[in-house]
C-alpha cells in the first residue's frame, strides 16, 4: 500500500464548475499537509499548506484536512481555464523544520472553456 | 532573487555512461532536496543533504547513485552506467535553514533520458 493514494484522473471540467480533488494516507505521523500545481514540463509549485485539521482558504483554493479519516482535499471554486495542471497532494512528518515530502500521484485537470 | 536553478534541463546518454545533474539553490537556503519523477508518476524522494552533509537518503537506489552538496557550488546528483530505467524528470528543491514551516521552492527540472 502506497503511503498516500490520489487517484490520477485525468479530470476534466468545463469553466466556472467547482473542482474537488482528494488523497488519502495512511501514516498517522504525517503532520504537515500540501497542495503542488504542476504545469507542464515545469516544476512543481507550493500552491496551500496546512499542518491541522480543517479547512483553510486563499481566494479561490480550499484546502481541507480530516487527519482522523486520513483524507485531505482541494476545491477549486469558478474554476478557470488556466487551472489546467496537474495537482500533487503532499505531506510530511515534521512542519517546523526541514524533511522530505511525501507526493501522491497526481491528478490531472483540464478546464474546458 | 532567482529561484532554484538545474543544469542540464535536459541530458541524454547512452546505457553505461554516466549523468551529472547539477543543483544551485535559492540564495540563502542551505538545504537541498532531490527527487525523481517517473513518467505519469508522482515525484519521489531521493536524497536530502545540507553543505557537506547527508542528511536522509532512504530514497537513494543502493547502487550506481550518489548525491553531494560542497561547501562551496550547486548540488550533485551522480548517476554511474545508467540503464534506460534512469529516464525520468529529476527535480531539486530548497529550503532555508530556518524556516516556520517546510516550504520547499523547486527547480524546473533535468530531463534525462537514457538511449
Amino acid at each position: 500500500q502506497k503511503e498516500v493514494e490520489q487517484d490520477p484522473g485525468p479530470l476534466s471540467v468545463p469553466e466556472g464548475a467547482i473542482v474537488s480533488l482528494n488523497c488519502t494516507y495512511s501514516n498517522s505521523a504525517f503532520q504537515y499537509f500540501m497542495w503542488y500545481r504542476q504545469y507542464s514540463r515545469k516544476g512543481p509549485e507550493l500552491l496551500m499548506y496546512t499542518y491541522s485539521s480543517g479547512n483553510k482558504e486563499d481566494g479561490r483554493f480550499t484546502a481541507q484536512v480530516d487527519k482522523s479519516s486520513k483524507y485531505i482535499s482541494l476545491f477549486i471554486r469558478d474554476s478557470q481555464p488556466s487551472d489546467s495542471a496537474t495537482y500533487l497532494c503532499a505531506m510530511s512528518e515534521l512542519y517546523s523544520s526541514a524533511s522530505k515530502i511525501i507526493f501522491g500521484s497526481g491528478t490531472r485537470l483540464s478546464i474546458r472553456p | 532573487n532567482a529561484g532554484v536553478m538545474q543544469n542540464p534541463r535536459h541530458l541524454v546518454r547512452r546505457r553505461g555512461q554516466e549523468a551529472r545533474l547539477r543543483c544551485s539553490p535559492m540564495k540563502g537556503h542551505s538545504h537541498v532536496y532531490w527527487y525523481r519523477q517517473l513518467p505519469e508518476e508522482g515525484l519521489k524522494f531521493m536524497v536530502y543533504l545540507q553543505k557537506e552533509n547527508i542528511i536522509d537518503e532512504s530514497g537513494m537506489p543502493k547502487e550506481r547513485f550518489s548525491a553531494e552538496f560542497p561547501k562551496e557550488g550547486p548540488s550533485i546528483l551522480r548517476i554511474q552506467q545508467v540503464v534506460r530505467g534512469d529516464s525520468a524528470a529529476y527535480f531539486c528543491a530548497s529550503s532555508p535553514e530556518q524556516s516556520s514551516y517546510n516550504e520547499q521552492f523547486f527547480g524546473p527540472g533535468t530531463r534525462l533520458t537514457v538511449l
